[in-house]
């Protein structure tokens, strides 16, 4: 059936470290695909979505693209900060399963 | 933005007790709400998943009979945990869905966070 696996955290990053977060999925068809945010002791948030091969979603300096041969939509961000600290969950649109989120923390 | 209302956010509540969980769509009419539960490791299990006006379709190993779920209009839906036991103890979070589920986000509720004792 259809999945999402996602990096395992937890990630401790620099601040103005580059970021990468890995996440493959196994889908029929070809879902959109999101990445959620859950900042602390706030809600889940959507944080950008892609909804076709190819589609850059983009948001808050935060980056994915929809690679259909790999099966990827890896998240990026070319330098972080320490208000990027949360968990990160990517998510399949045709399923509302989630992977097991990644925890990221910037450090000054 | 669509705004998802859950309450209460944090309820505890003695063994043998039921819980009730409100989630709301504040200004958008949700064709589909979802109930998860959010694991200490930050992991959320896709409980089951309600349509305004049937019954909701539970994920495998979740206990139809102790989480209630019941998607009286478009814009609530209720979990109910029945008879709780400390295992229920968790963080329970509602998300709904406006228009077509497979290209709409979700937008979350803030959580419930239920203690039993």
């Amino acid at each position: 059936g259809d999945s999402v696996t996602q990096m395992e955290g937890p990630v401790t990053l620099s601040e103005e470290a580059f970021l990468t977060i890995n996440c493959t999925y196994t889908a029929t068809g070809y879902p959109s695909l999101f990445w959620y945010v859950q900042y602390p002791g706030e809600g889940l948030q959507l944080l950008l979505k892609a909804t076709k091969a190819d589609d850059k979603g983009s948001n808050k300096g935060f980056e994915a693209t929809y690679r259909k041969e790999t099966t990827s939509f890896h998240l990026e961000k070319g330098s972080v900060q320490v208000s990027d600290s949360a968990v990160y969950f990517c998510a399949l649109g045709n399923q509302f399963y989630f992977g097991t989120g990644t925890s990221l923390t910037v450090i000054p | 933005g669509a705004v998802v209302s859950q309450h209460p956010s944090r309820v505890i509540c003695k063994s043998g007790t039921s819980v009730k969980i409100e989630c709301r769509s504040l200004d958008f009419q949700a064709t589909t709400m979802f109930w998860y539960r959010q694991f200490p490791k930050k992991s959320l299990m896709l409980m089951a998943t309600s349509n305004e006006g049937s019954k909701a379709t539970y994920e495998q190993g979740v206990e139809k009979d102790k989480f209630l779920i019941n998607h009286a209009s478009l814009t609530l839906s209720t979990l109910t945990v029945t008879s709780a036991h400390p295992e229920d103890s968790s963080f329970y979070i509602c998300s709904a869905v406006q228009g077509a589920p497979d290209n709409s986000p979700l937008h979350f509720g803030n959580g419930t966070r239920l203690t039993v004792t």
